[in-house]
């Protein structure tokens, strides 16, 4: 069946750099997209990024400039990278399966990273 | 484009018919989807193209609306179903709405 899995630190120092990785299996990246979300505490979901199946990416233009997907796909993950972090971006950091490039039918359980000295 | 949902918090009884709301800034198209979240977890993927309930989702959620408006219902509201009720756009970029908190009394 298909499962995705973040990992990654859960505690970030402001201005540093966030790594996160998502791990996924029952699908290939090569024929999947997979896109990033997060939720700050107690608030709504926000679309970050996506990862086409073809190895392009498209940002959501608020984050734009501090963000980078990328992937293996020999290895079935893709990963996150975010810069010059704020306490704002403390939140809850979600991967998701988007079918087709439309919506996210299946979810990671979510990785919590705090921004924080 | 921009999501509204109405209301931010809704309490109801288990048994009664829910309906949350969706509007769009702009013509979504129909297309739309919902997803529940329950407390700790990540959403699950109820409803997408307005109306097309997604697999081993419970026939009581349905999905209806048109244009830059859209409705969520629940036909008869069971105590397992508190949670918030994101809706989300796929036809102009991607964007969530801000949740409807479904309490049960």
């Amino acid at each position: 069946q298909v499962q995705l899995k973040e990992s990654g630190p859960g505690l970030v120092q402001p201005s540093q750099t966030l790594s996160l990785t998502c791990t996924v299996s029952g699908l290939s990246l090569t024929s999947n997209s997979v896109s990033w979300i997060r939720q700050p505490p107690g608030k709504g979901l926000e679309w970050m990024g996506v990862i086409w199946s073809n190895g392009g990416t498209d940002y959501n233009s608020a984050i734009k400039s501090r963000l980078s997907i990328s992937r293996d796909t020999s290895k079935s993950q893709v990963f996150l990278k975010m810069n010059s972090l704020q306490t704002e971006d403390t939140a809850m950091y979600f991967c998701a399966r988007m079918y087709y490039g439309y919506y996210f039918d299946y979810w990671g359980q979510g990785v919590m990273v705090t921004v924080s000295s | 484009i921009q999501l509204t949902q109405s209301p931010s918090l809704l309490s109801a009884s288990v048994g009664d018919r829910v309906t949350l709301s969706c509007k769009g800034s702009q013509n979504i198209n129909n297309y739309l989807a919902w997803y529940q979240q329950k407390l700790g977890e990540a959403p699950k993927l109820l409803i997408y193209k307005t109306n097309s309930l997604q697999t081993g989702i419970p026939s009581r959620f349905s999905g209806s609306g048109s244009g830059t408006d859209y409705t969520l219902t629940i036909s008869s509201l069971h105590s397992e179903d508190l949670a918030t009720y994101y809706c989300y756009q796929y036809n102009n970029g991607l964007t969530f709405g801000s949740g409807t908190k479904l309490e049960i009394k």
